[in-house]
């Protein structure tokens, strides 16, 4: 069956730093989200992105976060200038079309240090 | 807007049992789409049921059925044959047309399922 693969599973960084998370969605999805769960809460909606921009983003998604899609394959969340609460599970999903139900990966475990 | 609760922080139920998990939501969508997500210890978010709000039937996925009370608002899951391996996090979520496609996620409910 189909996955979303992120990589990597675990980071570790310090305050202040970038880091980039990285997902590779399932080839026909066209779809492509970023949501973060900080450790004993509730799932978060960050970003959605179709046809190579941005089409959602929630009040989270301020100016030190980025997303882009280089190439046809990859889908990354950058971070510019970590923080303590930045912290969390961050999820990459995607989806054929919008109310089929996303396909989420296993997650980058982003610890700031 | 959209909103989605779940008032049931934890539960427990005995393996080969049946339990029900309690979800509640609010939204101005007239079209929207319903779910429930397994979170086991692994953290990966994996899909159980898939609930279209415009169909009044009731969604079954083998031992995963949902009742959809549309009027109430309600979204409730049923594991029949509880297995030591549904031992994870559930949460509910919603999608709706003008939301575009975010889902939101209600607080989660912890089933454990003892031996």
């Amino acid at each position: 069956e189909p996955e979303v693969t992120q990589t990597p599973s675990h980071q570790v960084t310090q305050m202040g730093q970038e880091v980039i998370l990285r997902c590779v969605p399932i080839s026909n999805h066209l779809y492509f989200y970023w949501y973060r769960q900080i450790l004993g809460q509730k799932v978060e909606f960050l970003v959605s992105f179709y046809n190579n921009e941005i089409s959602e983003k929630s009040e989270i998604f301020d100016d030190q976060f980025s997303v882009e899609r280089p190439d046809g394959s990859n889908f990354t969340l950058k971070i510019r200038s970590t923080k303590l609460e930045d912290s969390a599970m961050y999820f990459c999903a995607s989806t054929p079309y919008t109310d089929y139900g996303y396909t989420f990966g296993s997650g980058t475990r982003l610890t700031v240090v | 807007a959209q909103t989605v609760t779940q008032s049931q922080p934890e539960m427990s139920v005995q393996e080969a049992e049946t339990v029900t998990l309690s979800c509640t939501y609010d939204t101005s969508e007239n079209n929207y789409y319903l779910f429930w997500y397994k979170q086991p210890p692994s953290r990966q978010m994996i899909l159980v049921i898939r609930q279209e709000a415009y169909k009044q039937q009731n969604a079954t996925e083998n031992r995963f059925s949902v009742n959809f009370q549309k009027a109430a608002k309600s979204f409730s899951l049923k594991i029949s044959d509880s297995q030591l391996g549904d031992t994870a996090m559930y949460f509910c979520a919603s999608s709706g047309e003008t939301s575009g496609s975010r889902l939101t996620f209600g607080e989660g409910t912890q089933l454990t399922v003892n031996p």
